[in-house]
């Protein structure tokens, strides 16, 4: 089993909806979390940090249950420009391990 | 501008022809990590370092080296490319000291091994 899983997709939604990505983790020494969004081969770039009590950026808003192992990212009024593959990222120790999920592709259309 | 190269960016090569892939950063990071990318298994580390002449596998590190001599530079060694190392490559850092992982990622590096 991936110790960082998602669905991988492909979310093809229109514009101005609500869409929503989970994801669940097996490990549970991870201490921290991330959502990393990859455009069409591209390099992965950091979207947001999640944090326990919730946090929102904009129209994106992402959540960490850690007694579920589970994770989301909303991001409501989609954008044309939101398209891509949204990366669910699990970190550990001392080392700065990171460990991805392979990924949740959207598309935002016209 | 604050930054990660990676050299060449595509490159295709025969089985068994040494190859060295260049990364390098100017933003003073201690930790640099490179990692692949294939379709459905996501991003995977291949070796790591927490800063110069400390280095350290990572998830899928057979069939790579790494060295570490200088703070700025990481360079990635395939010895012996086989095909199973087709892949996209990236080199990433970022800052021990602080409580952000966030991890800065170069363009990558296209290899395609025949």
């Amino acid at each position: 089993r991936k110790e960082v899983e998602q669905d991988p997709g492909p979310f093809n939604v229109p514009e101005g909806a609500t869409v929503a990505f989970n994801c669940t983790y097996s490990n549970s020494a991870s201490q921290s979390f991330f959502w990393y969004r990859q455009d069409c081969r591209k390099e992965p770039k950091l979207l947001m940090s999640v944090y326990s009590s919730g946090n929102e950026d904009g129209r994106f808003t992402a959540q960490l249950n850690r007694a579920s192992q589970y994770i989301s990212l909303l991001i409501r009024d989609s954008k044309l420009s939101d398209s891509a593959t949204y990366l669910c990222v699990g970190a550990s120790g001392s080392a700065r391990q990171l460990t991805f999920g392979s990924g949740t592709q959207l598309t935002v259309l016209p | 501008e604050a930054q990660v190269t990676q050299n060449p960016r595509y490159l295709i090569t025969v089985t068994g022809k040494k190859l060295t892939v260049t990364c390098s950063q100017n933003m003073n990071h201690e930790y640099m990590s490179w990692y692949r990318q294939d379709p459905g298994l996501g991003l995977r580390q291949i070796y790591y370092s927490m800063n110069v002449e400390v280095t350290d596998k990572g998830d899928v590190p057979e069939g790579y080296k790494v060295s570490r001599k200088e703070k700025r530079n990481f360079p990635l060694i395939l010895e012996s490319p086989s095909p199973n190392q087709t892949s996209l490559y990236f080199c990433a850092s970022s800052l021990t000291g602080t409580s952000s992982y966030e991890q800065y990622f170069g363009p990558g590096t296209r290899l395609t091994v025949t």
